[in-house]
């Protein structure tokens, strides 16, 4: 049983430009969730998804950032017009049911550099 | 609400001696908690989990945590230290029984570092 896929697992875009992050959760696991770790900090929570629905996006920013799970293929957490700040590493985890009953599984993350 | 502090941004430890990693909790309910475990430029790995059954957890590599609810704390120990643990671990407060609270929150993490 596979991990948490997430690619590309490095990102480079210009300023102004669209990042796709795409994270495959593991087999079996329809609830997943975005984080973002910015240089020398944790990790902080973005949005929470099931199939099809998002569930919590309460620590996603208001513009420019957009999250899908759809009922085929992997998540997708989308951001437009990239600028500096961006910069930072997104990870993605799934788990079978709700957390408070399991535990997440993390991916190897996605670290996005904008220049 | 729920937040997690991790009293030591920084850690070292000479090879074979005793690791703590301090962690203190605040949580309007009764929390799950986690210990994550990140090495450079990788993903994060779970070492332990606390969800409300026993109070000292063990988890891999050696390691093990134990929850205080009298102090709210979570602190992270192993016995010796191995160089392989260098790491940056990251304590996690989790919903516990906030239904419908699907968030972990993490602390700011405190780097190990490994003395040969």
């Amino acid at each position: 049983n596979a991990g948490v896929m997430q690619n590309p697992r490095h990102l480079v875009r210009r300023r102004g430009q669209e990042a796709r992050l795409r994270c495959s959760p593991m087999k079996g696991h329809s609830h997943v969730y975005w984080y973002r770790q910015l240089p020398e900090e944790g990790l902080k929570f973005m949005v929470y998804l099931q199939k099809e629905n998002i569930i919590d996006e309460s620590g996603m920013p208001k513009e420019r950032f957009s999250a899908e799970f759809p009922k085929e293929g992997p998540s997708i957490l989308r951001i437009q017009q990239v600028v500096r700040g961006d910069s930072a590493a997104y990870f993605c985890a799934s788990s079978p049911s709700q957390i408070l009953n399991t535990e997440a599984f993390f991916g190897q993350g996605t670290r996005l550099t904008v220049v | 609400a729920q937040s997690v502090t991790q009293l030591d941004s920084h850690v070292s430890v000479s090879e074979g001696t005793p690791v703590l990693l301090r962690c203190n909790y605040s949580s309007s309910y009764s929390p799950s908690l986690f210990w994550y475990v990140q090495h450079p430029n990788k993903g994060l790995q779970l070492l332990l989990k606390y969800t409300s059954a026993a109070t000292l957890v063990k988890g891999i590599n050696g390691f093990e945590a134990e929850f205080k609810k009298s102090e709210t704390s979570f602190h992270l120990t192993k016995p010796s230290a191995h160089m392989s643990d260098a790491a940056e671990y990251f304590c996690v407060v989790g919903p516990g029984t906030n239904f419908g609270n699907e968030k972990l929150t993490f602390g700011t993490g405190t780097r190990l570092t490994i003395i040969p």
